[in-house]
């Protein structure tokens, strides 16, 4: 059983570029939500995406988007990066079944830096 | 807003002895409590978990504490080891549309001393 993937694993920008980052779940899983976890900090809610559709979103501007693939990987896309979005982006992924909570496992994140 | 605060902030332990991390929460409507665990340049790793229909939870070395009635919950890690050190995190999630979305604290930095 393989875990849960991202790419690259750093990244630099300059303000107003645009970035993808990149997800492969653990296998068997169909959920997956992306955190930003900045400096010092505990992650913070992006979006979650099941069934390929976005299933909640935290408190990010409409430039944070995704998207989620039949085979349930996943793409964070950024768009005019600003300085503040320098921070690791995490994705974890889980298996959702109805009516029950299933435990969200973490990648290791992408380090994206903007100058 | 922060939906889960957690203190302290960091802590230096002596190894064999007890780590005590503590975390609040004000909305009722969280129904699981997870702990993580991260390394440097890893992403957090499940450690213990717990449901507030129970007031303790062990794994090992591994303790947590819930009281319901105040809105906390606290992570003990008993004969801490150099090993243990690491930045631990407290969330909670609650039943809704969006499934098991995680409110972190904002960590707390372990550092065991040989």
């Amino acid at each position: 059983e393989t875990g849960v993937t991202q790419s690259p694993t750093h990244l630099i920008k300059t303000r107003g570029q645009q970035v993808t980052l990149r997800c492969s779940s653990q296998s068997g899983h169909n959920t997956v939500s992306w955190y930003q976890q900045a400096l010092g900090q505990g992650p913070q809610f992006i979006f979650q995406y099941y069934r390929e559709e976005e299933n909640g979103r935290g408190n990010f501007p409409p430039r944070f988007s995704g998207l989620q693939f039949p085979n349930y990987s996943s793409e964070l896309n950024v768009n005019a990066l600003e300085l503040d979005d320098s921070a690791l982006y995490l994705c974890a992924s889980s298996s959702f079944k109805q009516g029950s909570r299933e435990t969200q496992y973490f990648g290791p994140g992408t380090r994206l830096l903007v100058l | 807003q922060q939906q889960v605060k957690q203190s302290p902030q960091s802590l230096i332990v002596q190894k064999g002895g007890i780590s005590i991390i503590n975390c609040a929460y004000e909305n009722t409507a969280f129904d699981y409590f997870p702990w993580y665990q991260q390394f440097p340049g890893k992403g957090p790793a499940l450690l213990i978990a717990i449901r507030p229909d129970v007031s303790e939870k062990k794994e090992g070395r591994f303790t947590i504490s819930f009281n319901k009635s105040a809105k906390q919950f606290s992570l003990h890690i008993m004969d801490s080891q150099p090993g243990d050190s690491a930045t631990y995190f407290c969330a909670a999630s609650k039943r809704g549309s969006t499934l098991g979305r995680l409110y972190f604290g904002r960590g707390t930095q372990l550092t065991v001393w040989p």
